[in-house]
């Protein structure tokens, strides 16, 4: 199974700040196939992006992801109040499709 | 709209037995594959198992093969999940989540609020 490890654990950052998340992939992702959730408190997860840097429908362009290979990011240009919440990286190049554990952003 | 709705959580005793079901609506349901993720309390998201549109082809998480089977009702539009030998580290919220492709390994475009399942004598 390809392991993801999420960095940091926890980000704290203020409103208007960029934020800068890490996933790493313990082998090479295939086609770019990694994408990024956030989630809310008793909320269901939300698919941000996928294929590494392509926005889902609806999600505003401050959110943006990079990387490949092994190495991925995802930026949040300038945080809004509402960003303060739980992000999940996906691969799903290989069955099973795994997570990451999760980087907290949270409002410092 | 895009609208999933889980239900069938509940209490279950180790070894137990749950069926959860999720309704699906504002799709084709049929085109689209459909998974199961879970979550611990406090815990991150784990897949737990996939099915393909037609209902032909399943896949499950090493730590549910043999004990949790995936099928679905396409007249219907609902995809299930029956849980047997249920244990303590099952415990979690099962989420329903469409395929966004139609691969055996595909990212999520559309989640369910989730359903508690909860394992304890």
């Amino acid at each position: 199974d390809i392991v993801l490890t999420q960095s940091p654990g926890t980000l704290s950052l203020s409103p208007g700040e960029r934020a800068t998340l890490s996933c790493r992939a313990s082998q090479s992702v295939g086609n770019s196939y990694l994408a990024w959730y956030q989630q809310k408190p008793g909320q269901a997860p939300r698919l941000l992006i996928y294929g590494a840097s392509t926005r889902a429908t609806g999600i505003p362009d401050r959110f943006s992801g990079g990387g490949s290979g092994t190495d991925f990011t995802l930026t949040i240009s300038r945080l809004e109040p509402e960003d303060f919440a739980v992000y999940y990286c996906q691969q799903f190049g290989s069955l099973p499709g795994t997570f990451g554990q999760g980087t907290k952003v949270e409002i410092k | 709209e895009v609208q999933l709705l889980e239900s069938g959580g509940g209490l279950a005793q180790p070894g137990g037995s749950l069926r959860l079901s999720c309704a699906a609506s504002g799709f084709p349901f049929s085109t689209y594959g459909m998974n199961w993720v879970r979550q611990a309390p406090g815990k991150g998201l784990e897949w737990v198992s996939g099915i393909s549109g037609s209902g032909g082809r399943t896949y499950y998480a090493d730590s549910v093969k043999g004990r949790f089977t995936i099928s679905r009702d396409n007249s219907k539009n609902t995809l299930f999940m029956q849980m047997n030998s249920l244990r303590a580290e099952d415990a979690a919220v099962y989420y329903c989540a469409k395929g966004k492709y139609t691969s055996p390994s595909d990212v999520f475009d559309y989640w369910g609020q989730g359903t508690l399942v909860t394992v304890s004598s």
